[in-house]
């Protein structure tokens, strides 16, 4: 089955900089990457996801880049606000026809100090 | 439009006691997932269901956890017995899964399950 890694575990960065996440998987079938955020004791919520079909996708601060030949995809947090502090995961899926089975990274715990 | 209900919201119970948990999805949403949850790991899929029917149960530990989806809507988990190992968030999610989209799964705000 597929395996997720995702790094690093937590990342602390100063109001205003970048924040990147990376994460590899192993099944070369998967073929839709989205990322969630979890705010403390909330559900997760898509922030952004992309097909295999494209090798970089962006929404205003996000972007998440692809690279399907090393089998990693990383996300992308530009000009960070306090209110990005959260949890992160990452997760990988062969697309088939009845949904998608998502497995999930471990997450990484993003703190964004004023 | 209303976003995936769960309930209940807590639930404390001593191991070997049983416990259920229930998810009402999106509506229209044809495919449901629940997942575990455990403190500080990412989610887990326990099982996933298209309609009515089972597309996915490889990771329920089928010894203890049951789950059900009979007239393609709402959705029970079930635990019997309880082990300590169990403690975690359950969450529900929910997705459309149309032709050309309706990727996106959306979550419940989950059951923290703790067992004593």
């Amino acid at each position: 089955g597929e395996n997720v890694e995702q790094h690093p575990s937590t990342l602390s960065v100063q109001e205003g900089d970048s924040a990147v996440i990376k994460c590899t998987y192993s099944d070369s079938a998967s073929n839709y990457f989205p990322w969630y955020k979890q705010e403390l004791g909330k559900r997760p919520q898509l922030i952004i996801d992309i097909r295999s079909n494209v090798g970089e996708k962006k929404d205003q601060r996000i972007a998440v880049t692809l690279n399907k030949t090393a089998k990693h995809f990383s996300l992308h947090i530009t000009e960070t606000q306090p209110e990005d502090s959260a949890v992160y995961f990452c997760a990988a899926s062969p697309r088939y026809n009845a949904g998608n089975m998502l497995t999930f990274g471990g997450g990484t715990r993003l703190m964004v100090k004023p | 439009e209303a976003g995936v209900a769960q309930s209940p919201r807590y639930k404390i119970i001593e191991k070997r006691q049983s416990v259920a948990f229930w998810c009402n999805p999106i509506s229209g949403h044809a495919t449901l997932y629940w997942y575990q949850q455990i403190l500080g790991q990412g989610p887990k899929l326990l099982i996933q269901f298209q309609n009515n029917g089972v597309v996915d149960d490889s990771q329920l530990p089928k010894d203890r956890f049951s789950a059900e989806r009979l007239k393609g809507v709402d959705s029970t988990l079930k635990i019997q017995p309880a082990k300590l190992e169990d403690s975690a968030v359950y969450l529900c999610a929910s997705s459309l899964d149309r032709r050309g989209g309706g990727y996106e799964q959306y979550f419940g705000p989950g059951t923290r399950l703790t067992v004593t």
